[in-house]
């Protein structure tokens, strides 16, 4: 069974640069979730979106952007990076409606330098 | 952490005893689910319970749900070394919303 995809697994970027992180849903999940876990913490939402459109936003910083395409993948950009921003970055999708449990990705881990 | 608290922070036990970890949420919710993650590596989803409720068994897991306490715990029988991780549980609100996490119990089984 296809599974939630997230590209890349690891980054490296200096601080002050820029980060785009990518996040493939399962077929047909139209709801797409973006989780932040810093070292030693417990996963923190950031963001989602159902159907293309913002459904909820948390702690994400302003530095931070995200957005859901036509064909339903997502992308976290993540400028001006800070020594702080490095964390492992989870998405998760769901058909909202039809499941329950969100299903994740492996992961990217991010670490600024 | 957004929501409450879990405890033990941390449990080390031996292999064949049962482990139990606690969970505390601030308000009202639709389902809480139990997730596992091994050093840092990813969520792994093992059992939700709804709000309405009050006991749920997969395989060695046992979950409970207190609503008047905001209250949940997790059973691990017979722990296995293979149970080493990380345990989080989770609150969802409203259907489809977010994961609220709590602050997670790190679990380490010695053979």
């Amino acid at each position: 069974a296809a599974g939630v995809i997230q590209s890349p697994r690891h980054l490296i970027k200096e601080k002050r640069e820029t980060a785009t992180l990518k996040c493939y849903p399962i077929p047909r999940h139209d709801t797409v979730y973006w989780y932040q876990q810093g070292p030693g913490q417990d996963p923190q939402f950031l963001i989602s979106f159902y159907e293309k459109m913002q459904s909820d936003k948390g702690s994400i910083p302003d530095r931070f952007s995200a957005q859901q395409f036509s064909d339903y993948h997502s992308e976290l950009n993540m400028s001006s990076l800070e020594l702080g921003d490095s964390a492992l970055y989870f998405c998760a999708s769901l058909i909202v409606g039809v499941q329950e449990t969100q299903y994740f990705g492996p992961g990217t881990r991010l670490l600024v330098l | 952490s957004q929501q409450g608290e879990e405890d033990p922070q941390a449990l080390s036990i031996q292999e064949g005893e049962n482990a139990t970890m606690n969970c505390s949420y601030k308000t009202s919710i639709n389902n809480l689910q139990w997730y596992r993650q091994n050093s840092g590596r990813g969520l792994v989803h093992l059992i939700l319970i709804r709000s309405n409720e009050r006991e749920k068994h997969s395989g060695r897991l046992r979950v409970t749900l207190d609503t008047s306490k905001k209250s949940s715990s997790l059973l691990i029988t017979a722990s296995r070394a293979a149970d080493t991780a990380s345990y989080f549980c989770a609150t969802v609100y409203n259907q489809g919303g977010k994961l609220i996490f709590g602050q997670g119990t790190e679990l380490s089984v010695k053979p």
